[in-house]
C-alpha cells in the first residue's frame, strides 16, 4: 500500500533559523515522485520542490532543499534562513506510476517567530 | 504557464440545493483532472479522478450521485455538489496534469480553492 506520513502536527523556528519537516513514505512501485507543498492561510497550494525517485542529488530551490534518503524512505524539507512569510502549513505528497493520483501526509503546520 | 482557475472562489448556498464548481486549465490541456476536499486543519483528501470524455473514478466512501463530476473538454471539469447540506462545507481543490509533460514527470497544478459554505 502507499503510503505518506508526516509526524509534526505543529513546528516553530525562529526567523532566520533552518528548519527541518519530517516525511517518510512507502510505495512498491519503483518509479515514483514526491512534492512538498506549502499553503498558506488563503488556502492556494503553492509547489515548493519535487525529487523523482531515480533523481541522483537532492532537488534544491532556492531557500527549499529535500533530503532524500531513499533506503530511509524519507524526503524531509529543509528551509533556510526562515523568514517570516513561511508560516503556513506544509504538505508532503506522492505519486507514482502505479498510482497515478497524488496522496499527501497530515501536514505540519509551520509558525516563524520574529 | 500552467495556471488552473476555479471558479466560483467561495459560494454560499441553501441546504438543499446544488452548487457548480468550474475548474480550468488555462494555458495547457489537461487530459487529467484531480478533486480534492479539504476540512479546516486537515489535509486535502482525493475525492474522484477526473478524466476528459470518459467517466470520473471516485475514491473509496465518495458519494458519485452526490458529487457529479464532468470533464467535457481538455481545458474543464465541473464539480456539482448535489442536494447539498451543511456537512457538505468544505474547501474544495482541483488540479490537472499537463497531457503534454514530460514523461515521467507527475506534477500536477492546482487551483486556488472554493470555499462552500451550505447554510
Amino acid at each position: 500500500a502507499q503510503k505518506i506520513t508526516q509526524t509534526q502536527p505543529g513546528m516553530f523556528v525562529q526567523e532566520k533559523e533552518a528548519v527541518t519537516l519530517d516525511c517518510t513514505y512507502d510505495t512498491s512501485d519503483p518509479s515514483y515522485g514526491l512534492f512538498w507543498y506549502k499553503q498558506p492561510s488563503s488556502g492556494e497550494m503553492i509547489f515548493l520542490i519535487y525529487q523523482g525517485s531515480y533523481d541522483q542529488q537532492n532537488a534544491t530551490e532556492g531557500r527549499y532543499s529535500l533530503n532524500f534518503q531513499k533506503a530511509r524512505k524519507s524526503a524531509n524539507l529543509v528551509i533556510s534562513a526562515s523568514q517570516l512569510g513561511d508560516s503556513a502549513m506544509y504538505f508532503c505528497a506522492m505519486t507514482s506510476r502505479q498510482m497515478g493520483k497524488l496522496i499527501f501526509g497530515q501536514g505540519t503546520e509551520l509558525s516563524v517567530k520574529p | 504557464g500552467a495556471v488552473v482557475s476555479q471558479h466560483p472562489s467561495w459560494v454560499i448556498c441553501k441546504s438543499g440545493t446544488s452548487v457548480k464548481i468550474e475548474c480550468r486549465s488555462l494555458d495547457f490541456q489537461a487530459t487529467t483532472m484531480f478533486w480534492y476536499r479539504q476540512f479546516p486543519k486537515q489535509s486535502l483528501m482525493l475525492m474522484a479522478t477526473s478524466n476528459e470524455g470518459s467517466k470520473a473514478t471516485y475514491e473509496q466512501g465518495v458519494e458519485k450521485d452526490k458529487f457529479l463530476i464532468n470533464h467535457a473538454s481538455l481545458t474543464l471539469s465541473t464539480l456539482t455538489v448535489t442536494s447539498a447540506h451543511p456537512e457538505d462545507s468544505s474547501f474544495y481543490i482541483c488540479s490537472a496534469r499537463d497531457t503534454a509533460g514530460a514523461s515521467g514527470t507527475y506534477e500536477q497544478y492546482f487551483g486556488p480553492g472554493t470555499r462552500l459554505t451550505v447554510t
